[in-house]
């Protein structure tokens, strides 16, 4: 398996709900991250998870609530978003420190916050 | 972070060779220069990586000169596929460590 699987695939939420997105990953990858991408736009950068700690958060606001359950699992929860939050949400994954390849990303999540 | 600077577009035909060029003045010894391809609502790809001197792999080439302040992604023969946001990064791509995305390059392939 060498992919990154990002759910769901869509996803269109109220200003007042509270909703999360899942990640996957089965290649035995040992960091994990979240970006986010506006239309037309880079990847930014949310947050990193290196051993399944939390290792750089890019002051994102607490609306946004990264977990890493296990060495897998990604999740990214959100509460109270704003409109200016609808993105493409990305998770990537990437081997171990001394090994350097590049990031697998997932296709990713599109939000909508209405 | 070595900051990273590309051309806003390029457009191509079918048949042609592509070559983006991107600009890292301030690349540090460790860093390694990778290159990803994104298509609209999909995550980037994986192209090709490289440290110093050609790297060719079955979808690219990769030219990086000595002083390593530029390098510079071939694709030969484009087809209309190849359409896609092109994005340059500098650093090291090991676990846990951030990397930064550019502007990238968005290269249109017509027919």
């Amino acid at each position: 398996d060498t992919e990154v699987t990002q759910t769901p695939k869509h996803l269109v939420m109220g200003m007042t709900n509270k909703k999360s997105l899942k990640c996957e990953q089965h290649m035995g990858h040992r960091a994990m991250y979240w970006y986010k991408q506006k239309a037309k736009k880079p990847p930014e950068l949310m947050f990193v998870y290196s051993y399944e700690k939390l290792s750089i958060n890019e002051s994102v606001p607490s609306r946004f609530s990264p977990e890493c359950p296990n060495s897998s699992l990604l999740n990214l929860h959100l509460h109270a978003l704003q409109p200016e939050d609808s993105a493409l949400y990305l998770c990537a994954s990437s081997q171990d420190p001394g090994e350097n390849y590049g990031y697998t990303f997932g296709s990713g999540t599109r939000l909508t916050v209405v | 972070l070595a900051k990273t600077t590309q051309p806003i577009s390029m457009d191509s035909y079918e048949g042609q060779e592509v070559n983006i060029t991107c600009s890292h003045n301030n690349i540090a010894t460790n860093d390694y220069i990778t290159w990803y391809q994104q298509f609209p609502s999909q995550g980037p790809r994986f192209i090709i990586q490289g440290y110093k001197t050609k790297v060719t792999n079955e979808v690219a080439s990769l030219f990086i000169p000595a002083d390593r302040k530029s390098s510079t992604l071939s694709l030969p023969r484009v087809s209309l596929s190849d359409t896609a946001v092109y994005y340059c990064l500098v650093g090291v791509s090991a676990a846990g460590n951030k990397l930064t995305f550019g502007g990238g390059t968005r290269v249109l392939v017509k027919p």
